[in-house]
């Protein structure tokens, strides 16, 4: 992954609010794409995915939007909790690589109550 | 279930040091990887293994070894440590099949002086 400094992207948001959290991929060949939430002192937890041949997926409070043609991919969380209060990263994989994943950076979701 | 679990939590080291973190799974995954987590960035592979016997480096291979003898186990080696190597390390395992999401450990802090 390309290094974006030290400084990670923000999203502060009120309690109660929906989130949006946005990732550019890189490869335009990539055919999975991941969400990870990680909290402080953890390792990254499995959110939610979502297949190239999908533009949109809804699981429990979240939705994963992809829009191939400008290589986005979104989180949209519903009703935010202070919960949910931790870094999100994207990751993109390739399937002809197997189960390798490229992460992208991530933004911190901040929830205020 | 365990699921994935890595030692030591935390690790200083100096200079010229050699050491390796264990990472074992109990969920008979056939892929294991190695990520190092840096200030700021997302996770970038270290190396990966698809199966027992089978390694091969990932984004960033340089400094350290990896083996697979067993299913459950993938330690990491690093040679000799570096300042630049301090950074938190994760271990993640997965089936080998492409889409199949990644379950990580906890994280090593690793401090290198």
């Amino acid at each position: 992954g390309e290094s974006v400094g030290l400084h990670l992207p923000t999203l502060s948001v009120q309690e109660g609010d929906n989130s949006i959290i946005n990732c550019a991929y890189s490869n335009s060949a990539s055919d999975y794409f991941i969400w990870y939430k990680q909290e402080s002192g953890k390792g990254p937890q499995f959110i939610i995915d979502i297949r190239s041949n999908m533009d949109k997926r809804q699981g429990q409070r979240v939705t994963v939007l992809l829009n191939k043609t400008v290589k986005h991919l979104s989180l949209q969380i519903a009703a935010t909790q202070p919960g949910d209060s931790a870094v999100y990263f994207c990751a993109e994989s390739f399937s002809q690589y197997g189960n390798k994943l490229v992460f992208g950076a991530g933004t911190i979701l901040r929830v205020k109550s | 279930n365990a699921g994935v679990t890595q030692t030591p939590k935390f690790q200083v080291l100096k200079t010229g040091q050699s050491m390796t973190l264990q990472c074992a799974q109990d969920m008979n995954h056939e892929y294991m990887s190695w990520y190092r987590q840096d200030p700021g960035m997302g996770l970038r592979l270290i190396h990966y293994s698809v199966g027992a016997g089978i390694t091969d480096q990932g984004e960033v291979p340089n400094g350290y070894n990896v083996s697979r003898s067993t299913t459950e186990d993938f330690p990491l080696r690093l040679l000799s440590a570096a300042p630049s190597q301090t950074s938190v390390y994760f271990c993640a395992s997965s089936y080998s099949r492409a889409g199949q999401p990644q379950h990580f450990g906890d994280g090593t802090r690793l401090s290198i002086l």
